[in-house]
């Protein structure tokens, strides 16, 4: 069974720093992309960064760009994102979905974890 | 302007069809794009749906029931995502995404009220 379990949230003041962590089970990790979702209380979905199954890859929208890094440890099985310089408007419940697999037309974001609440707030 | 625009809400009877849309700004062809659409019950995870991008460029999500189906209309540059035979399991907030210029981007989301 895939598995998705984030941790690391909480409160923060802004400016301040969180990591959060991802760890998978139940798939072969390391031949999956990987995505960082977040959703801020009552909203919609806004994607928040992408790494590719080799960390060759990576990307992140322009709202978290410059502060958030993403990164994972195939050996490990886990994916992570350092949040720094955090704003109010990061307030969300963080979720880490399941990207494609390499070399297979997959279905993008099939699974996601339960999510981890970051709050910015002094 | 946003990429994706949904409708923020539909209302529609039991047993009827439901027809969402995901409109691409202006100057996004919609012909060259696989949409993607996600169904989110309240207090649930998202769930992916499928994928339209052409009649033989489509894919089904694991477990989706065929009364869910995608398409497009060229003439107002939107990806649709069709539900028939509505039931009241199917009430949920639906998202649209689209691989765009190396991020992935959602529309806001329509909430889908079955009455």
């Amino acid at each position: 069974e895939v598995q998705l379990v984030e941790s690391g949230g909480g409160l923060v003041q802004p400016g301040g720093s969180l990591r959060l962590s991802c760890a998978a089970s139940g798939f072969t990790f390391s031949t999956y992309a990987m995505n960082w979702v977040r959703q801020a209380p009552g909203k919609g979905l806004e994607w928040v960064s992408y790494i590719s199954s080799s960390s060759g890859t990576i990307y992140y929208a322009d709202s978290v760009k410059g502060r958030f890094t993403v990164s994972r440890d195939n050996a490990k099985n886990s994916l992570y994102l350092q949040m720094n310089s955090l704003r109010a408007e990061d307030t969300a419940v963080y979720h880490c979905a399941r990207d494609k697999e390499n070399g297979y037309d997959s279905a993008p974001n099939d699974y996601w974890g339960q999510g981890t609440l970051v709050t910015v707030s002094s | 302007q946003p990429v994706l625009t949904q409708p923020a809400s539909l209302s529609a009877s039991p047993g009827a069809s439901a027809r969402f849309t995901c409109t691409l700004r202006s100057g996004i062809n919609v012909g060259t794009y696989r949409i993607y659409w996600y169904q989110q019950k309240p207090g649930s995870l998202p769930r992916y749906l499928l994928r339209y991008k052409s009649d033989s460029d489509k894919q089904q999500g694991s477990g989706v029931p065929s009364r869910y189906s995608g398409s497009k209309d060229a003439s107002t540059n939107a990806g649709l995502l069709l539900i028939s035979g509505l039931q009241s399991e199917d009430e949920a907030d639906y998202y649209c995404a689209i691989w765009y210029s190396s991020t992935w981007v959602f529309g806001g989301g329509t909430r889908l009220t079955v009455l």
